[in-house]
């Protein structure tokens, strides 16, 4: 089935940059997602990127997708401390239904 | 803010109840996802609907059931609650048929707990 790896945490200095890494099996994945979970909310979706690409530039935000090693990274520019939340990386297969697999969550806390 | 409102903000149910939580679709949308965030943990799909109808249903047993209506609100209904049971419980709605990309647009969310 469907698993999606991500490390725990991450802690970076405000005006650094945060990478945050994941990994996923499904070699059948059309769409990955990022999304942020603050305290005591939903998810926000941040950005998605389509499995043909290799790349995403939102603003701040930077999607690299290696498909090879189904391999997905998010980088936040010039951190900031509103930054600071849960990131879930996510991915919809192929399948008739819209199933979206979320990892576990890497936690991004930034220091001032 | 997305536009996906959901009830009750938190709930305490003793095992064995029943419960029923409530989602409001973004307006227009047309699917309603419901996942379960036990804590530390990320969401897990339970069961999705589209125009009414389950679409698609992952690990959960028979005691986790849905309902869509026809203006796209849900529910989410589970019997003979368990202590394992206590988690947030999201709902996300998106819009199906309309071709890529697939976004969900999720609901702050109702925290079960079970005791």
């Amino acid at each position: 089935g469907e698993d999606v790896e991500q490390s725990l945490f991450l802690s970076v200095r405000e005006g650094d940059s945060s990478v945050i890494n994941c990994t996923y099996t499904d070699s059948s994945s059309t769409y990955l997602y990022w999304y942020k979970q603050e305290p005591g909310a939903g998810l926000q979706l941040l950005t998605y990127i389509f499995s043909n690409m290799d790349m995403k530039q939102d603003q701040r935000l930077t999607v690299l997708l290696n498909k090879k090693d189904k391999h997905l990274s998010l980088r936040i520019a010039d951190t900031q401390t509103g930054d600071s939340a849960i990131y879930f990386c996510a991915e919809i297969g192929s399948g008739g239904y819209q199933k979206v697999t979320f990892g576990t969550g890497t936690k991004l806390q930034v220091i001032p | 803010e997305t536009g996906v409102t959901q009830s009750p903000t938190h709930l305490i149910k003793t095992r064995g109840q029943q419960v029923t939580l409530r989602c409001s679709s973004q307006s227009g949308h047309n699917t309603v996802s419901w996942y379960q965030q036990a804590l530390g943990q990320g969401p897990q799909f339970i069961f999705q609907y589209y125009r009414e109808e389950e679409n698609g249903r992952g690990n959960f047993p028979p005691r986790f059931s849905g309902l869509q209506f026809p203006n796209y609100s849900s529910e989410l209904n589970v019997n003979a609650l368990e202590l394992d049971d206590s988690a947030l419980y999201l709902c996300a709605s998106s819009l199906m048929g309309q071709g890529a990309p697939y976004e969900q647009y999720f609901g702050p969310g109702t925290r079960l707990t079970v005791t």
